[in-house]
This record gives structure tokens, sequence and C-alpha cells, in this order.
């Protein structure tokens, strides 16, 4: 069974700590993705990875950075956390090409709150 | 500027047929349309995909008309584990190239009643 997970379901953080945010996936997928969810917002692209030490901005970039050293792995780097960071963060990965033919298979979420 | 919407809500009961349609007025040429489900503390998951007419699989069908420019959701007989978050996904047009930029709707939260 494919399989997405992510390193916490919860956590808390104060402003300005930094933050790490882990995404390991098994299926050998060449694209990984990390999504913000916000009420009303929907899904909102945050940064995008088509292979290993490569990277994409999204939609909404700023603020946060990414690392990805190995293919499995994609990290979510929030520098410097403030309190409008706090969201549900969503991980998935999918198998190369850009097309939304790709099925993007999705962790379980990260819900984080920066006080 | 290019759009994906989708309504906020929708409500409907057990035994109904729901249609929750997406807005995409600036799809790429070349891509598919794709819808996935939420369930609550879950990700979302993939439920069907087509790129034109119609397309039916064991959970639901998508309706797409020939200009691409919207497609529709059907549950057909919902129940209550139907009850949650349809997200469209489509390539929006970006830089003039025919395959564009990955861009979801803010989702549709379906609730099936008794």
């Amino acid at each position: 069974d494919v399989k997405v997970t992510q390193s916490s379901r919860y956590l808390v953080k104060r402003t300005g700590e930094k933050v790490f945010l882990e995404c390991v996936q098994d299926m050998d997928h060449e694209n990984m993705f990390w999504y913000r969810q916000d009420p009303g917002l929907g899904l909102r692209l945050i940064y995008f990875s088509y292979d290993v030490k490569m990277k994409e901005k999204g939609d909404i970039p700023e603020g946060y950075s990414v690392s990805r050293e190995k293919k499995e792995r994609f990290s979510l780097i929030l520098e410097s956390a403030s309190t409008n960071q706090t969201s549900m963060y969503l991980c998935a990965s999918s198998s190369s090409g850009t097309s939304v033919r790709n099925e993007q298979f999705f962790g379980p979420g990260t819900r984080l709150t920066v006080l | 500027l290019a759009k994906t919407t989708q309504p906020i809500s929708m409500d409907s009961y057990e035994g109904q047929e729901v249609n929750i349609t997406c807005s995409h007025n600036n799809i790429a040429t070349n891509d598919y349309i794709t819808w996935y489900q939420q369930f609550p503390s879950q990700g979302p998951r993939f439920i069907i995909q087509g790129y034109k007419t119609k397309v039916t699989n064991e959970v639901a069908s998508l309706f797409i008309p020939a200009d691409r420019k919207s497609s529709t959701l059907s549950l057909p007989r919902v129940s209550l584990s139907d009850t949650a978050v349809y997200y469209c996904l489509v390539a929006v047009n970006a830089g003039g190239t025919s395959y564009g930029k990955l861009t979801f709707g803010q989702g549709t939260i379906l609730t099936v009643h008794p």
C-alpha cells in the first residue's frame, strides 16, 4: 500500500522558532509537494520538488523554505514561525511530470499552531 | 486572473444525487481534470479524472462540456459516509505552454443528512 507519512500530526510552536516539517514517501516518486490548507482557501501550493535537490516556488512561498536531499524525503522549513503560519500542512507525492493526470498521494497532514 | 472556483458548501440527504461544479475558465489545453475527496483528519485522495465528455467509475461520474471551462462531479445516491470536502484540480494556462500550473479549487464541503 502506497504511503506518504508526515513526522507530526500536531505541532505547537512559539513565534520566532525555527520549525521543521518532514515528509517521507515510499513510492519512489520523483515529485513531492507541500501545501497549506486553510478554511475557504482550499489547498495552496507552497513549494514543489521534481527531483533531488531541485525545487520550485509555488503560490505562497514567502516565509518558507524546503530541502530535498534524498528522493524519498521532503522537508518544509519555517525559518522564523509567525502566528499567520498557523495552519494545516499537507505533503503529497506523484510520479514525474507536471500533468494533472499524475495522481497525487497525500499524507495525513500536520496541524501547526504558532503561539 | 484565472481562477478555479467551486461552491463553498452543499447539503444533501441520503439517497439523493449530488452534483458539484467547478469553474476553470483558463484551463490548459492538453491536460485533464481531476477530483479529490478529503475526509476529516485525512489527506485528500483521488476519486476521478477526465479530459472531455463523461467519465464514470465505481465512485462517481464526471461531466465535462465541450469548452472544458467547467466540470461537474456527480455522486449518485449519497450516503452519510460521502460527507467530505471535494476538490477539483486543473492545470491553468501559464506562460503560453500547453501544460499549465496545477491549481486546486477552494473545495466544497458536502454534508449528507440522514
